[in-house]
């Protein structure tokens, strides 16, 4: 089975911290993902990576950054965490035509 | 502009009953469509999908949906519904192609399902 991990299943950050939200996938895909999940509005593409050290912004990407040294590792960023970054942060990976998703990390900034 | 549609924020269904989800999307090209299913506190976990072919598709846990073409539409059903399907639903459209098709998805805002014992 596809396993996508997230490092922390709940984290609560202050205001201005530089948070780091890891995502490993074990099946060698190539291609990792970062969404965020409000209430109301689904999920939302924050960035996705189709290789290594490769990146490519998606729907909101501004307040993160990513970043992929290794094909099984996609951190997701925050240079300065703020109140409206409160939110459930999903990974994803995908070989090519299905995205298997990790159990999320809900995030709480205060 | 690509969008999905689920008109329905909550249903409610009795266990035993019928149950539809409604999905409209909009795209350019013939896209990739997918089901996915979420529980409470966990990620999203895929439920189907279609690519092409046959327009009725089987899941798993008992669900299908359908491909119509002319609604733009990929509806999910499941005939009788247990306690434990209680969960949020989403439907998820892509850009298609071999290689790429679940790149780029775009997620409709999810349709959350109570189940009455």
């Amino acid at each position: 089975d596809v396993k996508v991990t997230q490092s922390s299943r709940y984290l609560v950050k202050r205001t201005g911290e530089k948070v780091f939200l890891e995502c490993v996938q074990d099946m060698d895909h190539e291609n990792m993902f970062w969404y965020r999940q409000d209430p109301g509005l689904g999920l939302r593409l924050i960035y996705f990576s189709y290789d290594v050290k490769m990146k490519e912004k998606g729907d909101i990407p501004e307040g993160y950054s990513v970043s992929r040294e290794k094909k099984e590792r996609f951190s997701l960023i925050l240079e300065s965490a703020s109140t409206n970054q409160t939110s459930m942060y999903l990974c994803a990976s995908s070989p090519a035509d299905e995205q298997y998703f990790g159990p999320g990390t809900r995030l709480t900034v205060t | 502009a690509q969008s999905v549609t689920q008109p329905d924020i909550h249903i409610t269904v009795s266990e035993g009953a019928s149950l539809e989800l409604r999905c409209n999307y909009s795209y350019g090209a013939t896209p990739y469509l997918f089901w996915y299913v979420q529980s409470p506190g966990q990620g999203l976990q895929l439920l189907l999908k279609y690519f092409s072919g046959d327009t009725l598709v089987q899941g798993i846990k008992g669900f299908e949906a359908e491909f119509k073409r002319s609604q733009s539409s990929f509806n999910l059903r499941k005939p009788s519904v247990h306690w434990s399907d209680a969960a949020e639903y989403f439907c998820a459209v892509g850009p298609g192609g071999v290689g790429t098709g679940a790149n780029n998805l775009f997620f409709g805002t999810g349709t959350r399902l109570t189940v009455i014992p």
